[in-house]
Formats: structure tokens, C-alpha cells, sequence
């Protein structure tokens, strides 16, 4: 089964810095990937997801932009964070054509 | 479009109680439907999920069984422990294929009490 890595669990950026979060992903190939986001109190929101290397979709306009530059990473970027960017951000994938998707631990983002 | 509405939290029981979480749907056509569980400063865990209609997921002595007449995928527990605290999600997924999208109700915290 896959197991999905993180980085970084926790990060404080000043507003207008930018952001790099990684998620990797082991024992699986060519994953569907995903990036959720998860406001302070409130759901989860899809934001970008990736069914291949270089294929990136994006679900909602936003400050962020996402990468994917190798089948097993896929990387959340931003050029200058917003106040409005804090929150709990999980990388999920799925296999092949299955419908479940498995999180990984997430990364706890806080704007100041 | 299509939704997912839980009831809100916080619920709020002692040890041993009864637990039922309320989740309906809006979807067209027949989307599996999942209930993750997400632990304190954790990420998401797939708790059971169901495919299709009358079919009962379970995990964990949680259950909850798809309901096509009402739409609605409720999770229940027959004793909860101080464990079981934490948030619960109910979720449908839509697409096929490539594309394969997860819809979230808001989330239902659970605080269990001994």
C-alpha cells in the first residue's frame, strides 16, 4: 500500500513570502495526485490535482500554483502568501482507476 | 451541483453511548460515499466507504449503510470510547477515469467523555 510523506508538518511565513510544500508519495506509480485545503473550522477544499508529470489541474483561482516534476512528487507553491493562504494543507492520492484517495499527515500553514 | 451536508458538532457523549452522525447527499448518478476520521493534528484516514446502494461499510465497530431512497449515508457506533474523539467527514466522490473529485460535508467533531 502507498504510504504518502509531507513537508513540511508545521511553517510560520510572514505575508509576501513564498511557500514550497512537497508531497511524496511511495509504493505506487503513476498516482493520481491532490491538494486539499482545510480553513481553520471548516471542510476540505480541492485545489489542484495532477493525473500525471506536468499535468496539473486547478480546481478554485487562487494564490497558489502547483508542480508535479517527477510520478511521485508533487509540490504547492506560491510567489507571495495572503493572510488568507493559513490553513491545514493534505496531499492525497489514488491508484490507477480506484476511487479511494489516502491523505498524507499535512502541513499546518500559518500566515502572519 | 453536488453537496454533502452533515449535522453540525459539536456531539458531545459519554463513554459506552450511542453514536449516530447524520450525513445526506446531492449527487446525480450513484458516487460511492466514504466517512474519513481525522485525529487531532492529523491528517485524514479513510474510516469505511460504500459503493453502491443497500451495501454497509464498517470499520472499527463504525457502520453506516448507503441509502439511494434517503440519500444519506449516517455513521454509527453502539459504544464510543474517549478514542473515538476527533472529527468525522462525510464525503461522495464524482468523475471517473482521470478525474476523480472528493466532495466534503463541513465535518462533525466528536468529544467523548469517560
Amino acid at each position: 500500500s502507498q504510504t504518502i510523506h509531507q513537508w513540511p508538518a508545521t511553517l510560520v511565513q510572514p505575508v509576501g513570502s513564498p511557500l514550497s510544500l512537497e508531497c511524496t508519495v511511495e509504493g505506487t506509480s503513476n498516482p493520481n495526485l491532490y491538494w486539499y485545503r482545510q480553513a481553520a473550522g471548516r471542510g476540505l477544499q480541492l485545489l489542484f490535482y495532477s493525473v500525471g508529470i506536468g499535468q496539473i489541474s486547478s480546481e478554485v483561482p487562487q494564490n497558489l500554483s502547483a508542480s508535479r516534476p517527477q510520478d511521485r512528487q508533487f509540490i504547492l507553491s506560491s510567489k507571495k502568501l495572503l493572510l488568507s493562504d493559513s490553513g491545514f494543507y493534505l496531499c492525497a492520492c489514488r491508484q490507477g482507476r480506484k476511487d479511494t484517495q489516502y491523505f498524507g499527515p499535512g502541513t499546518r500553514l500559518t500566515v502572519l | 451541483g453536488d453537496s454533502v451536508t452533515q449535522m453540525e458538532g459539536p456531539v458531545t457523549l459519554s463513554e459506552e453511548a450511542f453514536l449516530t452522525i447524520n450525513c445526506t447527499y446531492t449527487a446525480t448518478g450513484y458516487p460511492s460515499l466514504f466517512w474519513y476520521v481525522q485525529y487531532p493534528g492529523e491528517g485524514l484516514q479513510l474510516l469505511l466507504k460504500a459503493t453502491k446502494a443497500d451495501d454497509k461499510g464498517s470499520n472499527k465497530g463504525f457502520e453506516a449503510t448507503y441509502r439511494k431512497e434517503t440519500t444519506s449515508f449516517h455513521l454509527e457506533k453502539g459504544s464510543v470510547q474517549v478514542s473515538d474523539s476527533a472529527v468525522y467527514f462525510c464525503a461522495l466522490i464524482i468523475g471517473a477515469g482521470g478525474y476523480n473529485k472528493l466532495i466534503f460535508g463541513a465535518g462533525t467533531r466528536l468529544a467523548v467523555h469517560p
